[in-house]
């Protein structure tokens, strides 16, 4: 079952802030965020593990709440290149460390200068 | 620094007839996917792979495909008999371990006339 992105879509101008949020109706073993520009692969930014860490690299971070089953991708200060569309893939894997993964359907974020 | 290859970029075809499409996996990594957009939508997952087995696949993927690792470098999706449903856009992904993040390639359009 995919996980629910929000908002579908954001604009924003250069140096404001997004949240971007991912929830599952299933337990979570890890979530994968993904940046993917158009007419190009996704590009992986970050993996968070069950156990409710919180990551960051340069102005971008995310969150992962075990207990609500959902993620949460943070941007501060936007520059023009974070515009494109952000994808969670989850992994629900009981057992841990599943072998796929299932993906929301984006987040297109459209940063203006 | 190492990356996922895909070859060809864009595959033109007609309805009926079999693709393959190649990738050359990330050579220390030991979990090997294949995905599709189609266009506009969410990435799907079609097969996972690992030690020279499918270990899970989706239902999207039916006996019209199949994946094969035959030379412990090259990782190959064959579509037997395209149909127009096929077209889309087709990620081989890699993973060093299973707790480890995914690269994606850059894709192979597939377009059926």
């Amino acid at each position: 079952q995919q996980p629910v992105q929000s908002p579908q879509a954001v604009i924003l101008r250069e140096g404001e802030d997004a949240v971007i949020n991912c929830s599952s109706s299933k337990a979570l073993y890890s979530v994968h965020w993904y940046r993917q520009k158009h007419g190009e692969a996704p590009v992986f930014l970050m993996i968070l593990l069950k156990g409710g860490e919180q990551k960051g690299h340069d102005k971008i971070s995310a969150s992962f709440n075990e207990k609500k089953q959902q993620s949460s991708l943070y941007l501060t200060a936007s520059q023009l290149s974070y515009s494109g569309t952000y994808f969670c893939g989850t992994d629900t894997s009981l057992a841990g460390g599943s072998e796929k993964l299932v993906f929301g359907k984006g987040t297109k974020l459209t940063v203006n200068p | 620094e190492p990356e996922v290859t895909q070859t060809p970029s864009h595959q033109v075809t007609q309805m009926g007839q079999e693709v393959i499409l190649r990738c050359v996996p990330i050579s220390n990594h030991l979990y090997f996917y294949w995905y599709r957009q189609i266009l506009g939508q969410k990435v799907e997952f079609l097969v996972s792979f690992y030690n020279n087995e499918i270990s899970e696949k989706s239902e999207i993927f039916d006996d019209q495909f199949s994946v094969e690792r035959p030379d412990g470098s090259n990782f190959t999706l064959k579509i037997r008999s395209t149909k127009l449903e096929d077209s889309a856009m087709y990620f081989c992904a890699s993973r060093r371990g299973i707790y480890n993040e995914q690269f994606f390639g850059p894709g192979t359009r597939l377009t059926v006339l």
